[in-house]
């Protein structure tokens, strides 16, 4: 199963609401979760089961979607999010989206 | 405290051998899959291979089947993975990550990683 992630980067300011997608090249059941990846740090669960908020995840990261659409959104972005956002499927294998860099507008 | 940490990478010449590790602390690993991602410069996560809590199973990409191998030591609490006959797209950050359940689904706790890096 292929990810694909859009848009590759995107500029964002503080505050900002941002929303990330993830298309599937077929349907995965909800199977899908977003991570966070900073350089130099270990990546970071955001979100499980498409909309699940991982526990001590703060409520500003949300998630939604089903069959092959999926999308992450960060309502009220702050300084500590800017970083890269990565979708993955677990419905057959594994596989990663390319990522989203989310950076300063 | 869960902590994954990693270790063991390096600069290998192509067409050679290395051994990462992980050790594990803060959870029963035996009640846990065990999983390596990659991410090579520029490029986007790619899990490379997955073990089961009871390591009675172990799951490849297809990029790394037949030259790697995962491995588990229930006494050490640690998770192997040994990469033989690399390659240059082998280059990357090998992160352990420990899996929500006992068969490899979606990753909660990852390492900082360890760099590989295959040149002459």
């Amino acid at each position: 199963i292929q990810m694909t992630q859009s848009p590759s980067t995107l500029s964002a300011s503080v505050g900002d609401r941002v929303t990330i997608t993830c298309r599937a090249s077929r349907t995965i059941g909800s199977r899908l979760a977003w991570y966070q990846l900073r350089p130099g740090k270990a990546p970071k669960l955001l979100i499980y089961k498409a909309s699940y908020l991982e526990s001590g995840v703060p409520s500003r990261f949300s998630g939604s979607g089903s069959g092959t659409e999926y999308t992450l959104t960060i309502t009220g972005l702050q300084p500590d999010d800017f970083a890269t956002y990565s979708c993955q499927q677990y419905h057959s294998h594994w596989t990663f989206g390319q990522g989203t860099k989310v950076e300063v507008k | 405290e869960v902590q994954v940490v990693e270790s063991g990478g390096g600069l290998v010449q192509p067409g050679g051998s290395l051994r990462l590790s992980c050790a594990a602390s803060g959870f029963t690993l035996s009640d846990y899959a065990m999983n390596w991602v990659r991410q090579a410069p520029g490029k986007g996560p790619e899990w490379v291979s997955g073990i089961s809590g009871s390591g009675d199973a172990t799951y490849y990409a297809d990029s790394v089947r037949g030259r790697f191998t995962i491995s588990r030591d229930k006494s050490r609490d640690t998770v192997s993975l040994e990469l033989n006959s690399v390659r240059a797209e082998d280059t990357a950050i090998y992160y352990c990550a420990k899996d929500r359940g006992a068969y490899p689904s979606y990753f909660d706790y990852w390492g900082q990683g360890t760099q590989v890096i295959v040149s002459s």
